[in-house]
């Protein structure tokens, strides 16, 4: 096990189209975040998993997004009826149990949508 | 209400020199703070942390300073090198679980 992967790189959408991401973590970690970056922004916190339990979801996600982490292995974000607003870095990073650790993120998925 | 800021949007560096990037937060409750680099269409690369029981932590050419009463830290990294252009991330970690990151400073090292 490498890293965090993040599948895919890069995708590109219609408006209204709905879309997913997944995100493989690190194996022995239990924690798992989505974030959100747009240029000149650091990345915005989106929603964070311990295991497959969502602890907790950010003002910012409307109820178009939903995240899930079904066996509390990887992770997948949806979008549904995707708007200009949405085109993003979306990042996915995950951290082990000790309290003060880093956390490691993936590569992202850029989307864009036209 | 954004609780970690990165007040200067980019640095530019000489070769050699130092560079220190600022940082400032104001949630008192946090207790770790890291610093990421990140270069374009790549995610964010964790560089040096410290604890808000520390005030210094050094790895080889990178040292981050706290000072908790002014709520700042500061990333030293000495010497530069173009290499080291990037954009850098100061990041606060709120009750155990949550990152919360500043907007970044642009670095630019000039060779």
């Amino acid at each position: 096990d490498t890293g965090v992967s993040q599948d895919p790189r890069h995708k590109i959408t219609k408006r209204g189209q709905n879309v997913t991401f997944r995100c493989d973590p690190i194996s022995e970690h239990n924690r798992l975040y989505w974030y959100r970056q747009t240029l000149g922004q650091g990345p915005e916190f989106l929603t964070y998993f311990q295991n497959e339990a969502q602890l907790e979801k950010s003002r910012l996600l409307s109820d178009r997004f939903s995240a899930e982490r079904p066996k509390g292995s990887f992770s997948t974000l949806e979008i549904q009826r995707t708007e200009q607003g949405d085109s993003a870095m979306y990042l996915c990073a995950s951290r082990g149990d000790r309290e003060n650790t880093e956390a490691f993120f993936g590569q992202g998925t850029r989307l864009t949508v036209v | 209400d954004q609780q970690v800021k990165q007040n200067s949007p980019s640095l530019s560096v000489q070769e050699g020199r130092i560079s220190i990037l600022n940082c400032d937060y104001t949630n008192s409750m946090f207790d770790y703070f890291l610093w990421y680099k990140k270069y374009p269409a790549e995610g964010p690369t964790f560089l040096i942390s410290i604890s808000s029981i520390k005030d210094k932590n050094e790895d080889g050419r990178f040292t981050v300073f706290l000072n908790k009463s002014a709520k700042h830290l500061s990333l030293h990294i000495v010497p530069s090198q173009p290499g080291d252009s990037a954009v850098y991330f100061c990041a606060a970690l709120e009750y155990g679980n949550k990152l919360v990151f500043g907007a970044g400073t642009i670095l630019r090292v000039k060779s």
